[in-house]
């Protein structure tokens, strides 16, 4: 198993530009969210999906739009990038979304993209 | 609301050296925690969980106990490595959740020297 994808790896963009985030897992995962990580901040929810054809907004959700039409894939779209925008940002996955307390809400984590936005 | 508060690094030590990182939380009911560990450049790995009251986790040397009473979930370790170092984050995840939302802490940087 590849485990939890995203594509690039680091981008930069100037303001107003738009650009999609790939996320993309093969482990047949249910649950996938996409979180963004800014120093001493840790890491907060942009918006989840809790299988395909179900999305919702997480913590800090405005100026991002996400999709889910396959259970793989869960890109992160940024409508008209700005400054405030950049950071790090990680694609998760697990099997559910935690309503057993098991190994079933054991989130994997993607290795990142940097985003700079000018 | 729900929350995760960690000590503030960043923690430098000797190889050898005893690690303890504090971690408490604000949630109710019954949460999951969690520690994450992130290496340089990379993403967040799962190190350790535990899902209910007096429950320990342990990976790699690792280990965190749940206590209810104290609302914790430290980090110890007995002898450090230079391979440890890393950013440690500490997170929950509510009991039930329909989000699957987890709540971080602001993560704490641990350096170990040679």
């Amino acid at each position: 198993n590849a485990g939890v994808t995203q594509t690039p790896k680091f981008q930069v963009l100037k303001t107003g530009q738009s650009m999609t985030l790939q996320c993309a897992q093969d482990m047949n995962h249910e649950y996938m969210s996409w979180y963004r990580q800014d120093p001493g901040m840790g890491l907060r929810l942009i918006h989840y999906s809790v299988g395909a054809g179900i999305t919702d907004q997480g913590e800090v959700p405005n100026g991002y739009n996400v999709s889910r039409s396959t259970t793989e894939d869960f890109p992160l779209r940024l409508l008209s990038a700005a400054p405030s925008q950049t950071s790090v940002y990680f694609c998760a996955s697990s099997l559910d979304s935690g309503g057993a307390r098991d190994l079933t809400d054991t989130q994997y984590f993607g290795p990142g993209t940097r985003l700079t936005v000018l | 609301g729900n929350s995760v508060t960690q000590m503030e690094g960043p923690v430098t030590l000797s190889e050898e050296a005893f690690l303890t990182i504090n971690c408490t939380y604000t949630a109710t009911g019954y949460p999951s925690l969690f520690w994450y560990v992130q290496y340089p450049g990379e993403g967040l790995q799962l190190l350790l969980k535990a899902t209910k009251a007096d429950d320990k986790g342990s990976n790699k040397g690792f280990e965190a106990t749940y206590r209810k009473e104290t609302t914790s979930f430290h980090l110890e370790k007995g002898s450090v490595q230079v391979s440890d170092s890393a950013v440690y984050f500490c997170a929950l995840r509510g009991y039930p959740s329909n989000t699957g939302k987890l709540i971080f802490g602001q993560g704490t940087t641990l350096q170990v020297k040679p």
